[in-house]
């Protein structure tokens, strides 16, 4: 089965500096790659996704790239506000993502003021 | 529609009474999903269905588990002779699988807690 990595597990960075998390997927056959934003007591938030066929995607400060010959994937948030401060996850899935997702461990941003 | 729904937030049991959690996904959404998220972890599948029908379930679904999802609509999720190990926030998502269109929306979870 596929199996998501995710580093680091903790990420402070200072308030306006960019972030970034890395993760790396084991089977080759995935094709959607979501993120999610969690905060305390919260369900997972979809923030940024990336299919298979595509390199890179973009939307406002927060971008995902996606290198399929290494299998990894990252996500960049530039400009970083103290409401980024959260859990984000990456996940993996086959099938466009229709099936089930494979979560990394989590990486804890935290934006210090 | 406000997106999906769990009932409750919160449920405390002893180990061995059974536990029902109830899932209201996003009404137009077809395919619906259940995950279990211990802390510190990322969320881990445990089954989904297409309409009524269950289509996988992970391994980590014990036969002390059972999800229905009998019209197509909302979901229940049972959990039989609870165990400590039991604890956890349950998950619940729904998408519209059609196309590209895939992408799965989260509630705010069901937090079980076995004493």
């Amino acid at each position: 089965g596929e199996n998501v990595e995710q580093h680091p597990s903790t990420l402070s960075v200072q308030e306006g500096d960019s972030a970034v998390i890395k993760c790396t997927y084991s089977d080759s056959a995935s094709n959607y790659f979501p993120w999610y934003k969690q905060e305390l007591g919260k369900g997972p938030q979809l923030i940024i996704d990336i299919r298979s066929n595509v390199g890179e995607k973009k939307d406002q400060r927060i971008a995902v790239t996606l290198n399929k010959t290494a299998k990894h994937f990252s996500l960049h948030i530039t400009e970083t506000q103290p409401e980024d401060s959260a859990v984000y996850f990456c996940a993996a899935s086959g099938a466009g993502g229709a099936d089930g997702l494979t979560f990394g461990k989590g990486t804890h941003l935290i934006i210090q003021p | 529609d406000t997106g999906v729904s769990q009932d409750p937030r919160h449920k405390i049991t002893k180990r061995g009474q059974n536990v029902t959690f109830r899932c209201d996904p996003i009404s137009e959404h077809n395919r619906l999903y259940w995950y279990r998220q211990t802390l510190g972890q990322g969320p881990e599948f445990l089954t989904y269905f297409q309409n009524e029908a269950q289509l996988e379930k992970s391994r980590l679904l014990s036969d002390r588990f059972s999800a229905e999802r009998p019209k197509g609509s909302f979901s229940t999720l049972e959990i039989q002779r609870t165990e400590q190990g039991d604890s956890a926030m349950y998950l619940c998502a729904s998408s519209l699988a059609e196309g590209m269109n895939t992408e799965a929306f989260f509630g705010q979870g069901t937090r079980l807690t076995v004493v």
